[in-house]
């Protein structure tokens, strides 16, 4: 069965401050892919990024970065000089194609970000 | 936006009731997902569709039941509603299905309150 754990429920920080928020997944495929969406307070889902399990490489998008450590089954998401537009909750998911392409979500981190 | 779009925004009903939930994938994509946002279960695939046919199932009470049509938009159908099934319902679609590399774009959701 696969897992994902969020264990951060939730993460206050002041504005500008870095924040990262952990993820650690569990799964026995070999071939998988993970995700990371954010929930805004008008609470649609939104997509952020993908990565496959043979790709360690880690990906900066302006101001967002994650790391992908394969040895301790981690996908970590940092936000760089935060802001108050990022406070939402933001969630890590797993598939696989033993899995039919369905999402195995964490129970998500909800970051408060503060002027 | 992601262009899922979903029917209706909000829903109030009483228990014993059937309701319907609509959603209309993307342009050009062929797989429907459904999942339930909840307090206690957090997010939580239902079942998936792929140009009309099922594909995979989840957590889905044996009270929902879903379908794609030719025309590829998906319908959820809540029925004998128990106060239990109030929770955010999102319909998700991708271009294809089965590799687990598909990225699903999520629509606004359905807000289900059973009262």
């Amino acid at each position: 069965a696969q897992k994902v754990t969020q264990a951060q429920t939730e993460i206050s920080v002041v504005e500008k401050e870095d924040v990262t928020l952990d993820c650690v997944y569990e799964t026995r495929d070999t071939t998988y892919y993970l995700f990371w969406y954010k929930q805004p307070p008008s609470g649609e889902l939104v997509f952020l990024i993908r990565r496959n399990s043979f790709d360690e490489q880690n990906e900066i998008s302006g101001r967002y970065s994650w790391n992908f450590q394969k040895s301790t089954s981690s996908f970590n998401f940092t936000i760089t000089a935060s802001q108050v537009v990022d406070s939402a909750v933001y969630f890590c998911a797993l598939s696989s194609n033993s899995g039919y392409s369905t999402l195995t979500f964490g129970k998500g981190t909800m970051l408060l970000v503060s002027p | 936006d992601s262009g899922v779009t979903q029917t209706p925004k909000h829903l109030i009903t009483a228990t014993g009731q059937r309701v319907t939930l609509r959603c209309s994938p993307r342009s050009g994509d062929l797989s429907v997902y459904w999942y339930q946002q909840s307090l206690d279960q957090g997010l939580q695939f239902l079942i998936q569709y792929y140009n009309g046919e099922e594909r995979a199932k989840g957590n889905i009470l044996e009270r929902f039941s879903a379908q794609q049509f030719p025309d590829l938009h998906s319908e959820l159908n809540l029925s004998s509603l128990e106060l239990g099934d109030s929770a955010l319902y999102f319909c998700a679609s991708s271009s294809r299905w089965g590799s687990g590399q598909e990225t699903q774009y999520f629509g606004p959701g359905t807000r289900l309150l059973v009262l």
